[in-house]
């Protein structure tokens, strides 16, 4: 389909170990969006692209986690020496344009767990 | 209020039966108000994105009303069916962000056929 694709669905990995999430956005979407979503609550924000330009990075919790989107299109989020409290699921979202009135569409999240 | 708020946190129905739910957002440099359905192993929908004062969206089964100047919306679903349970989730734009999305925890609907 057209939709956003994550990758991989399931991630497990042991404390201390690199990871890496790969996000599609639908294709030609200008903006692309990083969510984190700890059980019981709402997804978080984490950081926001507009291309290849990362406009706002306020919401990653520390400076293990980056991310990127080198050609303006697949985004990668990069959690390095990965901690308990990273356990969460990841969501990827795009949308078409920049203002407020577009909805975000989003991907089926990547869930993280940590040992 | 500081934060995005929804109400109540869960909700179980009978098959027919009509719902609503609320979500509170902060009303100052308000920007739109999202709605999504999250369906258990599946990828967040959007339902509607409300921008103006007094506006009424409806899909279906489904509609919405927004009070912008007192900082609440109402999600409202008639005749639920079973396909309506999911986790629904409102956000918030505004204050010093155009593009920052801030959900609310959202309010989990079981409809029992």
């Amino acid at each position: 389909g057209a939709g956003v694709s994550q990758s991989p669905r399931y991630k497990v990995a042991k404390r201390g170990q690199d990871v890496a999430l790969r996000c599609d956005p639908i294709s030609g979407h200008v903006s692309l969006f990083w969510y984190q979503q700890a059980l019981g609550q709402g997804p978080e924000f984490l950081t926001y692209f507009q291309n290849e330009a990362q406009l706002d990075k306020s919401g990653l919790p520390s400076d293990r986690f980056f991310a990127e989107r080198p050609e303006g299109s697949v985004s990668t989020l990069k959690i390095q020496r990965t901690q308990q409290e990273d356990s969460a699921v990841y969501l990827c979202a795009s949308s078409s344009g920049q203002g407020w009135g577009q909805p975000q569409h989003f991907g089926d999240g990547t869930r993280l767990s940590i040992l | 209020i500081l934060n995005v708020e929804q109400s109540p946190q869960s909700l179980h129905v009978q098959e027919g039966d009509s719902t609503n739910f609320t979500c509170s957002f902060p009303s100052s440099n308000f920007y739109a108000l999202h709605w999504y359905r999250w369906e258990t192993a599946k990828s967040p929908e959007a339902l509607f994105v409300m921008t103006l004062n007094g506006d009424e969206k409806k899909k279906g089964r489904i509609s919405a009303t927004l009070n912008t100047k007192e900082g609440y919306s109402y999600l409202y679903i008639k005749g639920s069916q079973p396909e309506d349970s999911a986790t629904y989730l409102c956000a918030s734009l505004g204050g010093d962000s155009s593009y920052k999305l801030i959900f609310g925890s959202g309010t989990r609907l079981l409809v029992r056929p």
